[in-house]
């Protein structure tokens, strides 16, 4: 079965340094999605993503953030200048088509750790 | 407000036994989602049931949602150790496109 994959698994960096965390969605799919998940709390939704633009974006996505799709089968989220508190598992999603009432394909995520 | 709680926290039950989970959550969906996630993994998606359908089956699983109430319910019936995982709910929004809000989740272990 297709799987959205996640690179790297585990991510460490100091504060203040850029890090990009990588998404290969399911290839048909057409919606993306980032979520993140601090330790022990619930998973926040951060961002959508279709057509090459931003449909959606909480306020966690603030201008530290920003998400791209460099070629056809990425989808990157940046962080420019990590804090500490950006220390959570972050998840990429894809869903097939956009809108409600579609489940969300989800990888494995990538464990940020901002030291 | 919270949206999307989820009890019991923590479920303990032994193999073969019946789980239940319920989320309860404060405003209008389209839908309701629930899914699971094993320590160190992403989420799958286990069932989507809509706002206009009261009870929904696959395998093992049975969800009923009661929008009167603003709570859903997922059953897992026969209990296998492999359940043993996280199970959260997600809503969506009406007035975005594809945005869910998870619930904290319900812990479950399932005994051999």
């Amino acid at each position: 079965e297709p799987e959205v994959t996640q690179t790297p698994s585990h991510q460490v960096t100091q504060m203040g340094q850029e890090v990009i965390l990588r998404c290969v969605p399911i290839s048909n799919h057409l919606y993306f999605y980032w979520y993140r998940q601090i330790l022990g709390q619930k998973v926040e939704f951060l961002v959508s993503f279709y057509n090459n633009e931003i449909s959606e974006k909480s306020e966690i996505f603030d201008d530290q953030f920003s998400v791209e799709r460099p070629d056809g089968s990425n989808f990157t989220l940046k962080i420019r200048s990590t804090k500490l508190e950006d220390s959570a598992m972050y998840f990429c999603a894809s869903s097939e088509t956009g809108g409600n009432n579609q489940p969300q394909h989800f990888g494995d995520g990538t464990r940020l750790s901002i030291l | 407000s919270q949206q999307g709680e989820e009890d019991p926290q923590a479920l303990s039950i032994q193999e073969g036994e019946n789980a239940t989970m319920n989320c309860s959550y404060k405003t209008s969906i389209n839908n309701l989602q629930w899914y699971r996630q094993n320590s160190g993994r992403g989420l799958v998606h286990l069932i989507l049931i809509r706002s206009n359908e009261r009870e929904k089956h696959s395998g093992r699983l049975r969800v009923t949602l009661d929008t009167s109430k603003k709570s859903s319910s997922l059953l897992i019936t026969a209990s296998r150790a492999a359940d043993t995982a996280s199970y959260f709910c997600a809503t969506d929004d009406p007035t975005s496109y594809g945005k869910l809000t998870f619930g904290q989740g319900t812990i479950l272990t399932v005994h051999p």
